[in-house]
């Protein structure tokens, strides 16, 4: 079974960047795509973008692109998520979360990393 | 984007009702439809996948139906441990997006 395990809890100042490790045990790992979803405090779930380890190609959401970088090491089986020029409505738990997909092309999000939260002040 | 509306946002519910949760796109997304449950200060966890196949391990209480834009959730017989948040998503074409919630409540 896939377990993900997300780094730590950062602070960060406005106009800075912030990089999120998502590392994965057990099960396959290149062969699937890690998608990044974050949740503001109290609010609902929004898709950043995701790759395929295997390929390493980004596909990124638009509200996202030019800010975010994602990235996936083979060797190390961990994906990275890079945020950069953070304001305060960056502020939010970052999940990571294997896109599975069947042999009918239906794809969903299981399971997920346990979270981290990012809080961007001055 | 396909925009995912749930109905209600909320919802106060007893031990053994029976519980819908709607979910509307704003076009046409197939069977391309999952559910999540979300217990506070944990991930969401999958419990419907294409609409309506149920992930392992997820009690068959819940169950999906709908296709097009119209999709539903639904609780035979609501547990303790089901009083948590529900999001649909829509898998049909990034970017992924999910509808805003519906928090239900004990009564």
């Amino acid at each position: 079974q896939v377990q993900l395990v997300q780094s730590g809890a950062e602070v960060k100042k406005p106009g800075s960047s912030v990089k999120v490790s998502c590392k994965a045990s057990g099960g396959m790992f290149s062969n699937y795509a890690i998608s990044w979803v974050r949740q503001a405090p109290g609010q609902g779930l929004e898709w950043m973008g995701g790759i395929i380890p295997l390929f390493g190609t980004a596909n990124y959401a638009q509200k996202f692109k030019g800010r975010v970088t994602i990235t996936a090491d083979e060797s190390t089986r961990t994906a990275y998520m890079e945020l950069r020029s953070l304001g305060s409505g960056d502020t939010a738990f970052y999940y990571c979360a294997r896109d599975l997909r069947d042999s009918s092309g239906y794809n969903w999000f299981d399971p997920w990393g346990q979270g981290t939260l990012v809080t961007v002040s001055s | 984007d396909i925009q995912m509306t749930q109905s209600p946002s909320s919802l106060s519910a007893s031990v053994g009702d029976r519980v819908t949760v709607t979910c509307r796109a704003s076009q046409s997304i197939s069977t391309y439809l999952n559910w999540y449950q979300q217990k506070p200060g944990k991930a969401p966890k999958v419990l419907i996948y294409a609409t309506s196949s149920l992930q392992s391990g997820v009690p068959s209480r819940f169950s999906g139906s709908g296709s097009g834009t119209d999709f539903t959730l639904t609780i035979s017989s609501l547990q303790p441990e089901d009083f948590a948040t529900y999001y649909c998503q829509q898998s049909y074409s990034t970017p992924y997006t999910f509808g805003q919630g519906t928090k239900l409540k004990i009564k």
